[in-house]
């Protein structure tokens, strides 16, 4: 069965820490993205990717910043987390061939910062 | 540019009733459409999609959705409504111009199943 792998399920971070998200796919897919979700706001892209080392910022990219040093992995980064950043955060993956095939998303990771 | 509208926050219906969650798109080229369910404390899973073709799509679990260009609409909808559709459902809207395939999702239909 394909996957798309988050770290953690659940993280608890103190105010101004460097936090790291791990988003890890099985699909050879080349398109990787990350969005947060918050009650009433739907999902929110933050930073995707569409090849190794490529990055595009989505719609609310300030006080993030992404990684993707190999074709699997998309790693998300709070450089200096902030109460506001608490939310549940999703990985999604989707296939480079064209927007018709729709994404593959991880269980989430849900931040508290505290 | 893409959107999407996703009429109604929270639905609720009985068990054994009609599902109809209504989702509203804007695209200034062809769309594909797309239908997500998340159940608590997990991620979005694919429901259904509309890309060419047949303009009533059918899905996992019993869901289907029709694509209507003059109504710019995709309303999802099934028969009978059991405890397990009990989720939060996503309408989403990509293009073939689209970055890296990027979709845009609506906010959000909580759905509600009273026994």
């Amino acid at each position: 069965d394909v996957k798309v792998t988050q770290s953690s399920r659940y993280l608890v971070k103190r105010t101004g820490e460097k936090v790291f998200l791990e988003c890890v796919q099985d699909m050879d897919h080349e398109n990787m993205f990350w969005y947060r979700q918050d009650p009433g706001l739907g999902l929110r892209l933050i930073y995707f990717s569409y090849d190794v080392k490529m990055k595009e910022k989505g719609d609310i990219p300030e006080g993030y910043s992404v990684s993707r040093e190999k074709k699997e992995r998309f790693s998300l980064i709070l450089e200096s987390a902030s109460t506001n950043q608490t939310s549940m955060y999703l990985c999604a993956s989707s296939h480079g061939g064209g927007a018709n095939y729709g994404y593959t998303f991880g269980s989430g990771t849900r931040l508290t910062v505290v | 540019a893409q959107s999407v509208t996703q009429l109604g926050s929270h639905v609720s219906v009985s068990e054994g009733a009609l599902v109809l969650l209504r989702c509203n798109y804007s695209s200034s080229v062809p769309p594909y459409l797309f239908w997500y369910v998340q159940y608590p404390n997990q991620g979005l899973q694919l429901l259904l999609k509309y890309t060419t073709g047949a303009t009533l799509v059918k899905g996992i679990n019993g869901f289907e959705a029709e694509f209507k260009k003059s109504e710019t609409s995709f309303h999802l909808t099934k028969p009978s409504a059991h405890m397990s559709d009990a989720a939060e459902y996503f309408c989403a809207v990509s293009a073939l111009n689209t970055n890296a395939g990027k979709s845009t999702f609506g906010d959000g239909t909580t759905l509600t199943v009273k026994p």
